[in-house]
C-alpha cells in the first residue's frame, strides 16, 4: 500500500530559526512529490518535484527530492510568525496523490 | 483567473440525511478530485473525475458518489450520513490530472459538513 510518512508531527521555533521537515514515501510508480502549506483554509501549493537532487527556491522556502532514497526535505530559514501552518507532502503515483499527515510548525515570535 | 470554488462552505446535517456538495475548477482543469480531511485521518483520496468520467477511487465506502458535468464541474454526494462523516471536503483541480503526468493540483477552500 502507498504511503507518505512525514516528520516531525510537530514543531516549535522562535522566529529566525531555519526548520527542515521531512517526507519518506513508498508509492508504486512515482510521478512526482508536492510541498503544500495548509493554514486554516485549503491548502495551497508551494513546490512540485519530480528529478533527483534539483533544488527548488521560492524566497526563504526552499525543497529537494532524494528518488534514491525516497524522501524530500522542505527547509524554511529565517522563519516568520506567518509561516506557522500545517506542512503536507504529497505524492503522486500510478492513481492518485497520496497525503503524509502533515508537519505542524509554530513559529513564536 | 479564478481559483477552485466550492458550495456550501459550511453545512449541517443529521445522520441518515444525505448531502451534495459542489465543486467547479479553475477554466480549463479538465480533472477535479476530491478529498477528506478529518484530524485524525488527515488528507485522504475520494475519487478523481477527468472528462466526466471516474478515473480514480479512493477506500471509502458506497454511500460516497460523484459525478462530473461537461463543463468540469463537479458534484460529491454522500447519502445516509453518519457521525463520521464529520469532515473538510476539499476538491482540487488540476489540467490533466495524477493518473496521467505529473500535474499540480490547486485546492478549494472546502466545504465544513457536521453530522448530529
Amino acid at each position: 500500500e502507498d504511503k507518505v510518512v512525514q516528520s516531525p508531527l510537530s514543531l516549535v521555533v522562535h522566529e529566525g530559526d531555519t526548520v527542515t521537515l521531512n517526507c519518506s514515501y513508498e508509492v508504486t510508480n512515482f510521478r512526482s512529490l508536492l510541498w503544500y502549506k495548509q493554514e486554516k483554509k485549503a491548502p495551497t501549493f508551494l513546490f512540485m518535484l519530480t528529478s533527483s537532487g534539483i533544488e527548488k527556491k521560492s524566497g526563504r522556502l526552499s525543497s529537494i527530492l532524494d528518488k534514491k532514497e525516497l524522501f524530500s526535505i522542505l527547509n524554511i530559514t529565517a522563519t516568520q510568525t506567518g509561516d506557522s501552518a500545517v506542512y503536507l507532502c504529497a505524492v503522486g503515483g500510478s492513481e492518485k496523490l497520496v497525503f503524509g499527515k502533515g508537519t505542524k510548525l509554530t513559529v513564536n515570535p | 483567473k479564478a481559483g477552485v470554488t466550492q458550495t456550501p462552505r459550511y453545512l449541517i446535517k443529521t445522520r441518515g440525511q444525505q448531502v451534495t456538495l459542489s465543486c467547479s475548477p479553475i477554466s480549463g482543469h479538465r480533472s477535479v478530485s476530491w478529498y477528506q480531511q478529518t484530524p485524525g485521518q488527515g488528507l485522504q483520496f475520494l475519487f478523481e473525475y477527468f472528462s466526466e468520467t471516474q478515473r480514480n477511487k479512493g477506500n471509502f465506502p458506497g454511500r460516497f458518489s460523484g459525478r462530473q458535468f461537461s463543463n468540469s464541474r463537479s458534484e460529491m454526494n454522500v447519502s445516509t450520513l453518519e457521525l463520521g462523516d464529520s469532515a473538510l471536503y476539499l476538491c482540487a483541480s488540476s489540467f490533466s490530472g495524477t493518473g496521467s503526468s505529473a500535474d499540480t493540483q490547486y485546492f478549494g477552500p472546502g466545504t465544513r459538513l457536521t453530522v448530529l
